[in-house]
């Protein structure tokens, strides 16, 4: 089984469409993320969830809400989409790590899902 | 939040030793540093993680010195599938699982 899903891989979609990117972890993790990466291969953190709360919003603009239903769903919903959004969209998850606990933290990244705005 | 700065690109040839040092000056007290493996149309893979001096997994070393300004993925004799891009990240228990990843280095390996 694969440990972060996400659909669709790809999605072609005009500009000003709504579309949803859904994410699922089977993995036990606490935390989830969306991470996007643009044509420079830059990888840059979008949101991240923790036990379905809100706990990093990179100031993306409001047409992007991500959703979590439960702590192993992130999905994200893009309104109005534009030229520039353009890019691949990368869910994730990892465990919260307590101060206790001497490891660090491993993301553990889905396939992503290729979205062209035309 | 730790930045860090890796070499953009690196060219090496099959069987060679490669070492890719990236630099986290403003590295915190708890940060971990962990290195990821990206191949085209494909999410960043683990590859491993540290604190300090050595780590060594089934397939790569990495090396921080007692300083943890910096860090060196050391992969042995890499092989054409090694080719992909190479990310440094430090972080985790200190800022709440903000993870920030650099530019990364592009590694070419040729026959």
């Amino acid at each position: 089984d694969t440990a972060v899903s996400q659909t669709p891989k790809y999605l072609v979609t005009q500009m000003g469409n709504d579309k949803s990117i859904k994410c699922e972890q089977n993995l036990g993790h606490d935390t989830m993320y969306w991470y996007k990466q643009d044509s420079k291969k830059f990888l840059k953190i979008m949101f991240s969830y923790n036990n379905k709360e809100l706990i990093i919003n990179e100031t993306v603009p409001n047409r992007f809400s991500p959703k979590s239903p439960d702590k192993a769903h992130l999905n994200l919903h893009i309104n109005s989409l534009e030229l520039g959004d353009s890019a691949v969209y990368f869910c994730a998850s990892s465990q919260v790590v307590f101060p206790r606990d001497l490891s660090g933290n491993t993301i553990y990244f889905g396939e992503g899902s290729w979205l062209t705005v035309v | 939040l730790a930045k860090t700065t890796q070499p953009i690109s690196m060219d090496s040839y099959e069987g060679q030793e490669v070492n890719i040092t990236c630099s986290h000056n403003n590295i915190a007290t708890n940060d971990y540093i962990t290195w990821y493996q990206q191949f085209p149309s494909q999410g960043p893979r683990f590859i491993i993680q540290g604190y300090k001096t050595k780590v060594t997994n089934e397939v790569a070393s990495l090396f921080i010195p007692a300083d943890r300004k910096s860090s060196t993925l050391s992969l042995p004799r890499v092989s054409l599938s090694d080719t992909a891009v190479y990310y440094c990240l430090v972080g985790g228990r200190s800022n709440f699982n903000k993870f920030y990843f650099g530019s990364g280095t592009k590694l070419n390996v040729k026959p």
